[in-house]
């Protein structure tokens, strides 16, 4: 079945720098990939998603990098600011073009600390 | 707000005993899905419906659990028997036929002693 790993587990950084989390998954029919911000006490919010048919996608802070051939794909979040601390999950699977679901596959989280 | 609810957001109770958790996906979408996160780890997947009809459940569903959703509206989740291991948050998530984003409830968060 599905693997999928993140890294790092923590990451600090100053605010108004840049923070990168990275994901590898296992199963090359993963074609969704989202990336959720979860608060303590709260659920899973999502923040942006891609789907494997593109390469990159971004709003505005946020951005998302995918390469498939090499099944990593990953969170560029610019200009941070404290209000960015929470853990953020990737996540992968297969939902759409096909009837199996779309059940998700979460990696295992990274607490992102942006010290002002 | 419209958003997936659910009840209870807290529950303590002593192992060996029944709990039920309930999730009010956003109208009209068709797909619910239950999710169990542990402290420090990512949510794993347990079971989803597609209206009514319960359309694949993970190895982690022991026989202790049960879930339905008698209508296609509403689930219940129900754990029998609880167990200490049974601890974490359960989350619950929708999504309409033909989309794929997973929106989540607020979890139940439960505290076997």
């Amino acid at each position: 079945g599905e693997n999928v790993e993140q890294h790092p587990s923590t990451l600090s950084v100053q605010e108004g720098d840049s923070a990168v989390i990275k994901c590898t998954y296992s199963d090359s029919a993963s074609n969704y990939f989202p990336w959720y911000k979860q608060e303590l006490g709260k659920g899973p919010q999502l923040i942006i998603d891609i789907r494997s048919n593109v390469g990159e996608k971004k709003d505005q802070r946020i951005a998302v990098t995918l390469n498939k051939t090499a099944k990593h794909f990953s969170l560029h979040i610019t200009e941070t600011q404290p209000e960015d601390s929470a853990v953020y999950f990737c996540a992968a699977s297969i939902s759409w073009g096909s009837n199996q679901g779309g059940k998700l596959i979460f990696g295992q989280g990274t607490e992102l600390s942006v010290k002002p | 707000d419209t958003g997936v609810s659910q009840n209870p957001r807290h529950k303590i109770t002593k192992r060996g005993q029944n709990v039920t958790f309930r999730c009010d996906p956003i109208s009209e979408h068709n797909r619910l899905y239950w999710y169990r996160q542990t402290l420090g780890q990512g949510p794993e997947f347990l079971t989803y419906f597609q209206n009514e009809a319960q359309l694949e459940k993970s190895r982690l569903l022991s026989d202790r659990f049960s879930a339905e959703r008698p209508k296609g509206s509403f689930s219940t989740l129900e754990i029998q028997r609880t167990e200490q291991g049974d601890s974490a948050m359960y989350l619950c998530a929708s999504t309409g036929e033909t989309g794929v984003t997973q929106y989540f409830g607020p979890g139940t968060r439960l505290l076997v002693l």
